[in-house]
């Protein structure tokens, strides 16, 4: 597609219940990057993959997160029993080098709310 | 202590009116820095990456300053479609590359008319 596509756009989630947000990279990018951001706050790094490589996970807040990229293509952010300090929009970038800082192209994101 | 920080505003400022936002980043191995522009409810898009040298991109001017590990922005003759929240961001070089970008908070503009 032109851009990164990112579903569901909106998620309303109870706490205790897992999740799965979906990126669509752009075709051919080889870098796919999840970020967190909380309202006010700017983004925070969460995960790296580099093709199907999952070479960063250093910003995932705890073991209920994970995430996964089985094609090189798509990815997954998984979050599982939910809290409500998960509650942010999930913006994922791809950009077409590895460890490509000049070239990203961000998602419109998915805005969780835990109730 | 954050990796990079900014003054969060809000600026409000009357259209026509110069404008500058600054940030500090504490990682002396930043390599790459950057300006990105978000727009409420948006995706952040780049507006313009920062160099040592200086560079402006029509009315926006980004410079860089390694020695006092401080970065900004001016905006002049702002407009009303100015109004955004810009985020000051770095990037590691070296063994610290992995690609990931580092974010401030951001700074929020308002231009009135």
């Amino acid at each position: 597609g032109a851009g990164v596509s990112q579903s569901p756009r909106y998620k309303v989630a109870k706490r205790g219940q897992d999740v799965a947000l979906r990126c669509d990279p752009i075709s051919g990018h080889v870098s796919l990057f999840w970020y967190q951001q909380a309202l006010g706050q700017g983004p925070e790094f969460l995960t790296y993959f580099q093709n199907e490589a999952q070479l960063d996970k250093s910003g995932l807040p705890s073991d209920r997160f994970f995430a996964e990229r089985p094609e090189g293509s798509v990815s997954t952010l998984k979050i599982q029993r939910t809290q409500q300090e998960d509650s942010a929009v999930y913006l994922c970038a791809s950009s077409l080098f590895e460890r490509d800082t000049y070239g990203y192209t961000f998602g419109s994101g998915t805005r969780l709310t835990v109730v | 202590r954050k990796e990079v920080e900014q003054d969060p505003g809000p600026f409000n400022v009357p259209e026509g009116a110069t404008v500058a936002f600054n940030c500090t980043y504490s990682n002396s191995a930043s390599q790459s820095f950057f300006w990105y522009r978000q727009d409420c409810r948006k995706e952040p898009k780049l507006l313009m990456s920062v160099y040592s040298s200086g560079n402006e991109d029509g009315r926006f001017t980004a410079q860089l300053n390694r020695a006092s590990q401080y970065i900004s922005l001016l905006i002049r003759d702002s407009k009303l479609s100015d109004s955004a929240t810009y985020l000051c961001v770095v990037a590691l070089g070296g063994s610290g590359n992995t690609g990931k970008l580092i974010f401030g908070q951001g700074t929020t503009l308002q231009v009135k008319p």
